[in-house]
This record gives C-alpha cells, structure tokens and sequence, in this order.
C-alpha cells in the first residue's frame, strides 16, 4: 500500500487565486513528519513547508499554509494568490519516527500545478 | 551559499560501464542521501548515511554501492550500468535523520544509460 497518495496528476489555477493540492497518508506511527517540496522545470527540489504530528497549529510559510487533518491522515498544500512562478510538480512527503529504518523520508509521486495567466 | 553539490550534471554511459556520482555539502549536516527519480514515481531512496561512517540501504539499492568518505562528501559508485539505472540522481542532507529539519537536495545527475 502506498504510504503517501498524490491523487491529482496534474492541476490548472487562475493567476492570483489559492489553489489545494491534496496529499493522503498512511502510518500506525504516532510520531511523524510531512514535508511538501516544489519542483520547478529546472529541475531542483525546493523544501517549502514541514508539519509535525504533534504540532497543534497548522504549519504557515508566506504564501504557503499546509491544512493538517490528523483523523482524516490527509496534509493538504495550500497556495493562496498563485503565481506564474508557482508552476512546478509538487511533492508531498513523510518521515515515520525517529529510529532504525524509520527516519527517511517517503515521496508521494507529485502533482504538477500549472498556472495560467 | 553552495548548499549541496553534485557532479557530474549530465552523463551517458554505455551498459557495463562503471561511475561514481560525486555529492557534497558545506552546512555541517550528519545525515546525507542519495535519491533516484523516474518519470511518474516521486524520488525513491537508494542509500543513506545517517551519520559519517554509517551507511545504510534504502529502498532500491541494487546496482548501487556508496561511500561516506567524510561528514563532506557522499558518493553514489554504479558497478555496471544498466539501463534500467537511466534516471536522475540527487543528493540530499539534513542535520539528522529522523529529525523534523527539511533535507537539502542538490540540483541533480541526469544520467543515461545506452
């Protein structure tokens, strides 16, 4: 089964609206870690926003807001006023606890988000 | 402001061929990875080294050895090329493994294999 599930391949967004990029994910570990990364054409990976299990508050980063529904197992990425630059395959991922095989992280296989002007 | 650094960028091989993809990071982190990424399926983790003189398997790491040669450098050794093995590679590093800190990528080896 797969631990992080990416269900939208691609995705389109109007300039300056927000946008959900949806991310499920599957763990029995009490303690763990989500992480969204963007990919530009370019080619490199962009650490974007991190949300602990523990955490109370959902993770912000500027335009960047990640809504954590701990019972539901989902850790949506929320980009508000979407830019052209936001164009990019985006990665969702977890790191399961902190011991022995546990510690690195797993990809969902992303989304790619396309704005248009 | 390097961060990580990989070599080569670019590279093709013939099958049978041997290589070595070199990575290295300046930010004094413990943890360093290395990553392979294929069309429609996310980035899958080859080796890690979780701390210098640790080197552990990830989930696809045959064909593959590697070498924590200091708490720099981090390299991925390809024995003999395979087709299969055309992907792009990245390294990645964090503070620690298992720790809340985003790991750091570099930009990438886009690596063919004829």
């Amino acid at each position: 089964a797969q631990k992080i599930t990416q269900t939208q391949p691609g995705m389109f967004v109007q300039e300056k609206e927000a946008v959900t990029l949806d991310c499920t994910y599957d763990t029995s570990d009490p303690s763990y870690g989500l992480f969204w990364y963007k990919q530009p054409s370019s080619g490199e990976m962009i650490f974007l926003i991190y949300q602990g299990s523990y955490d109370q508050q959902n993770a912000t980063e500027g335009r960047y807001s990640l809504n954590f529904q701990k019972a539901r197992k989902s850790a949506n990425l929320v980009i508000s006023a979407s830019q052209l630059g936001d164009s990019a395959m985006y990665f969702c991922a977890m790191r399961e606890g902190y011991g022995g095989s546990q510690g690195n992280l797993i990809f969902g296989k992303g989304t790619k988000l396309s704005v248009k002007p | 402001n390097a961060g990580v650094t990989q070599t080569p960028k670019f590279q093709v091989l013939k099958t049978g061929q041997s290589m070595t993809l070199q990575c290295a990071q300046d930010m004094n982190h413990n943890s360093m990875y290395w990553y392979r990424q294929d069309p429609g399926m996310g980035l899958r983790l080859i080796y890690y080294s979780a701390s210098e003189g640790t080197t552990d398997k990830g989930e696809v790491p045959n064909g593959y050895n590697v070498s924590r040669l200091n708490k720099r450098e981090f390299s991925l050794r390809l024995e003999s090329a395979a087709p299969s093995q055309t992907s792009v590679y990245f390294c990645a590093s964090s503070p620690y493994r298992g720790s809340g800190q985003p790991q750091h990528f570099g930009d990438g080896t886009r690596l063919s294999i004829l």
